[in-house]
């Protein structure tokens, strides 16, 4: 079966490195996706990794994946109030559509 | 240029009443998507367009819930004799491009919240 989980909470302050976990039981997910989501609005694409990756580096963003352990990361550098938000992880499988996603972590960054 | 919207943002309807909620993904896009987001969780998939036909629809929960999108472009999702169980936001998201064509992107809209009373 497919199932993506995430710790639910996170707190920073602000200007240190976030990091947001997941793990996921579907080896077969070729795709994982990071999304983000701010308070009444929808979810905002961050980025995304083909499992053929181990890492990719988006500004102040960094995705890594650990295949073997079915593990995936985001890393936000320098954190800023504005990336309170909840941040769900997400995975699909090649040839399909749909996106499995992790119940989101709340991040919270004070000052 | 012109993201995801979806109508009403809001909508509040009895127990029992039938409810239309409507996607406009961003223009050119030919594959669409309809989630459920419940409180507290991640979105859940219900139905897949790519053009004008229903090419994956085995997450509707049951047959009181049905989608259209009969010109490939804008998408209704309807549900009949609403439940209480059926209160949720309701995410519609669109790709440029169906599988195997190099989409990896889905775009959100900012989703309807629909209660029912």
């Amino acid at each position: 079966g497919e199932d993506v989980e995430q710790s639910l909470f996170l707190s920073v302050r602000e200007g240190d490195s976030s990091v947001i976990n997941c793990t996921y039981t579907d080896s077969s997910s070729t795709y994982l996706y990071w999304y983000k989501q701010e308070p009444g609005a929808g979810l905002q694409l961050l980025t995304y990794i083909f499992s053929n990756m181990d890492m990719k580096q988006d500004q102040r963003l960094t995705v890594l994946l650990n295949k073997k352990d079915k593990h995936l990361s985001l890393r936000i550098a320098d954190t800023q109030t504005g990336d309170s938000a909840i941040y769900f992880c997400a995975g699909r499988r090649d040839g399909y559509n749909k996106l499995i996603f992790g119940a989101g972590t709340r991040l919270a960054v004070h000052p | 240029g012109a993201g995801v919207s979806q109508t009403p943002s809001n909508k509040v309807t009895e127990k029992g009443k039938y409810v239309e909620l409507r996607c406009d993904p961003i223009s050119g896009h030919t594959a669409l998507y309809w989630y459920r987001q419940s409180l507290g969780q991640g979105p859940e998939f219900l139905i897949y367009f790519q053009g004008t036909g229903a090419a994956d629809d085995s997450g509707l929960p049951n047959d009181r819930f049905f989608a259209v999108r009969p010109e490939g472009s804008v998408s209704t999702l309807k549900i009949q004799r609403t439940e209480r169980g059926d209160s949720a936001v309701y995410l519609c998201a669109s790709s440029p491009h169906g599988p195997g064509t190099g989409d990896f992107e889905q775009y959100f809209g900012p989703g309807t919240r629909l209660t029912v009373t």
